[in-house]
């Protein structure tokens, strides 16, 4: 599998503040990526994705994409208690097949 | 997002017996669908991938014949864990895609074997 990292983490950020996610993959020609939420004991579930570079808004969260710079990050704004959880980078190949990152586990503190 | 279907959540099982586990795409027709396994605190690790009326690809290290994966229909795919071992025991998730969109994920299957 293609090499995907992030920041290690723990987070941990005070209620309100914002989350800053990063990521950087291996593979330059992916072109489809994503960020998924995992609390524990779930199954991941897809927050956003991204295909093209520049900024993707969708409510708090915040995608931004530069390709040259094989890099992908999240920004979760107005951080809640219930976002406390594990945030898993994805990148998806030419052969469809999602390569993850290790997590980054975010706390927020209420 | 499209809801993909996985049983059973939980199952406890003996060692030496064999478990199927389930995965069904809902409200798409999942031309590819992936097995993956987590241990405590680790990401996903991709098992195999399968699509519809053909052998499953597994990843490296990965025994294809302990791990049974049929893609019978465009809805459907079964992991088998034959004689399943206490190592065994994890978190096992499916997801499913209709190619050229977001993967989306089962519940996940928590396989105990005792």
């Amino acid at each position: 599998q293609k090499e995907v990292e992030q920041n290690s983490g723990p987070l941990s950020v005070p209620e309100g503040a914002i989350a800053s996610l990063n990521c950087t993959y291996s593979d330059r020609v992916s072109q489809s990526f994503f960020w998924y939420r995992q609390y524990s004991g779930k199954s991941p579930e897809l927050i956003m994705s991204i295909y093209s570079n520049g900024d993707k808004e969708d409510g708090r969260f915040t995608a931004q994409l530069n390709k040259a710079s094989q890099y992908v990050s999240l920004l979760i704004r107005d951080s809640q208690p219930s976002d406390s959880a594990t945030y898993l980078c994805a990148v998806m190949g030419n052969d469809y097949k999602l390569s993850f990152g290790a997590g980054t586990t975010v706390t927020v503190r209420a | 997002g499209a809801v993909v279907s996985q049983h059973p959540s939980r199952v406890i099982c003996k060692s030496g017996t064999s478990v199927k586990i389930e995965c069904r795409s809902l409200d798409f027709q999942a031309t590819t669908m992936f097995w993956y396994r987590q241990f405590p605190k680790q990401s996903l690790m991709l098992m195999a991938t399968s699509n519809e009326g053909s052998k499953a690809t597994y990843e490296q290290g990965v025994e294809k014949d302990k791990f049974l994966i049929n893609h019978a229909s465009l809805t459907l795919s079964t992991l088998t864990v034959t004689s399943a071992h206490p190592e065994d025991s994890s978190f096992y998730i499916c997801s499913a895609t209709s190619g050229d969109t977001e993967a989306f994920f089962g519940q996940g299957t928590r396989l105990t074997v005792v």
